[in-house]
């Protein structure tokens, strides 16, 4: 089945570090990929997506790349603030094996990021 | 403004009690969706509901019911036989004619069973 595996959380930075969140994934044809985050006590919302190999997603300074080869969406950001801690979940949308997928997401575990000023 | 709205934003229930969640959305969409988030394990899909007076069991639906008399509406019902419902919930939804299956999700409820 279909399945998304993030890097151990959590993750401590300073402000103005550099932001990796490593996410793979195992999938049948071709999925879309998603970032969402969600900050304290809130729902969830789309930070950026790609919807096929070699596409990069972009939003508020994040980015992630669609690597086919690697299997991997990997979520980066030059330079974080504060105002990104949050949890950050990496999912994915892909047809099970009657080639229908009714619009389900597969979710990872979330990463915990805490930024300090 | 167009979204999702989930009520109430915190619940408490006493153990052996039934529990409704509301979930209304004013966004048209076809399908909606009810996820459980528990700390560390991401968010499980419980049931979801492609069109109205439709629904489908996700991943662990067992103790839970709903119902999807209305495009708008998708409550879920946590019934006694859960056996552990302390949770945040989350509802979804999303456009069918999406290819892409981009969800938006509603701010959450979190149940506390006593």
């Amino acid at each position: 089945g279909n399945s998304v595996t993030q890097m151990e959380g959590p993750v401590t930075l300073s402000e103005e570090a550099f932001l990796t969140i490593n996410c793979t994934y195992t999938a049948t044809g071709y999925p879309s990929l998603f970032w969402y985050v969600q900050y304290p006590g809130e729902g969830l919302q789309l930070l950026l997506k790609a919807t096929k190999a070699d596409d990069k997603g972009s939003n508020k300074g994040f980015e992630a790349t669609y690597r086919k080869e690697t299997t991997s969406f990997h979520l980066e950001k030059g330079s974080v603030q504060v105002s990104d801690s949050a949890v950050y979940f990496c999912a994915l949308s892909a047809p099970n094996a009657g080639g229908t997928s009714y619009g389900k997401l597969t979710f990872g575990q979330g990463t915990i990021l805490t930024v300090h000023p | 403004d167009g979204g999702i709205t989930q009520s109430p934003k915190y619940l408490f229930r006493k153990e052996g009690q039934n529990v409704t969640l509301s979930c209304e959305q004013n966004l048209n969409h076809d399908a909606m969706y009810w996820y459980r988030q528990d700390p560390g394990q991401g968010l499980r899909l419980i049931y979801y509901s492609q069109i109205v007076n439709d629904f489908q069991k996700g991943d662990i639906a067992e103790g839970y019911s709903v119902s999807r008399e209305k495009k708008e509406s998708f409550p879920l019902t946590v019934t006694s036989a859960q056996k552990n419902p302390t949770a945040f919930y989350l509802c979804a939804s999303r456009r069918s004619t999406d290819s892409y299956n981009e969800q938006f999700f509603g701010p959450g409820t979190r149940l506390t069973v006593l």
